[in-house]
C-alpha cells in the first residue's frame, strides 16, 4: 500500500516571504500522479498544483511551486511570496494511474501566515 | 467550473439511526469518492465508483455502504450510525486520470 507523510504538522511565515512544505511518499508503482490540496478554514478542498510522476519538468502555478524528486520520493510545495489567503491545512496526495482508485493523503500540514 | 454538492453542512444523529448523505456533481464525471477526514489522520477514502451501479471498497469501508442509481449522484450510508462515525465527510467527482474536485464537506455528529 502507498503511503504519504508529511512531517511537518505546523509551519509559520512572515507576510511576503517564501517556504516550503515538505511530503514524502512511498509506492513500487511507476505510473502516478501528485497532488496539493489546499483546504482553508471554510473547509473547502482546492486544487493548488499537481504532477505527473512520468514528467520531469518541475509543476508550477504561478506562486506555488512543486521540487518532485522522483529516485527519493519526495515532493515538496514552495510558496512564494507568502500572502494572508495562503493560510490553510496543505494535504499533499499520491493516486496511482491518475487517482481512479482515490487518492491517499498525508496527515496535513497547518500553515500560519504572520503579517 | 465543476460544482460538487452536498446535502447538508451539518448532521446530527442518534446512535442507531440510519444516516443518508448525499453527493451531487454537474460535470458528468465517471468516477466518483467519499472520503472521511478526522484532525491529525488526513483523508481516508470510504469507497468510490467508477460508474453507475458500480462501487468498490476503500480503505476504510467497516460501518458504511453507498448507492449510485445515477451518475451524477453518489450516497454514502450508515446503516446504524454510531458515536465512532461522528466525523467530517467529503465528496469527490473526476474524470479519468485528471483532478478530484471535492464538495464543501458534511460534518456530521453522532450523540
Amino acid at each position: 500500500a502507498q503511503t504519504v507523510t508529511q512531517s511537518q504538522p505546523e509551519m509559520s511565515v512572515q507576510e511576503a516571504e517564501t517556504v516550503t512544505l515538505s511530503c514524502t511518499y512511498d509506492t513500487s508503482e511507476s505510473d502516478y500522479y501528485l497532488f496539493w490540496y489546499k483546504q482553508p478554514p471554510s473547509r473547502q478542498m482546492i486544487l493548488v498544483i499537481r504532477q505527473e510522476a512520468y514528467k520531469q519538468q518541475n509543476a508550477t502555478e504561478n506562486r506555488f511551486s512543486v521540487n518532485f524528486q522522483k529516485a527519493a520520493k519526495s515532493f515538496s510545495l514552495k510558496i512564494s511570496d507568502s500572502q494572508l489567503g495562503d493560510a490553510a491545512m496543505y494535504f499533499c496526495a499520491y493516486g496511482s494511474g491518475g487517482g481512479a482508485d482515490g487518492l491517499t493523503f498525508g496527515k496535513g500540514t497547518h500553515l500560519i501566515i504572520q503579517p | 467550473d465543476v460544482k460538487v454538492t452536498q446535502s447538508s453542512r451539518y448532521l446530527v444523529k442518534r446512535t442507531g439511526e440510519k444516516v443518508f448523505l448525499e453527493c451531487v456533481q454537474d460535470m458528468d464525471h465517471e468516477n466518483m469518492f467519499w472520503y472521511r477526514q478526522d484532525p491529525g489522520l488526513g483523508l481516508r477514502l470510504i469507497y468510490f465508483s467508477y460508474d453507475v451501479k458500480m462501487k468498490e471498497k476503500g480503505d476504510i469501508p467497516e460501518g458504511y455502504s453507498v448507492s449510485r442509481e445515477k451518475k451524477e449522484r453518489f450516497s454514502l450510508i450508515l446503516e446504524s450510525a454510531s458515536t465512532n462515525q461522528t466525523s467530517m465527510y467529503l465528496c469527490a467527482s473526476m474524470e479519468f486520470q485528471e483532478t478530484q474536485y471535492f464538495g464543501p464537506g458534511t460534518r456530521l455528529l453522532v450523540l
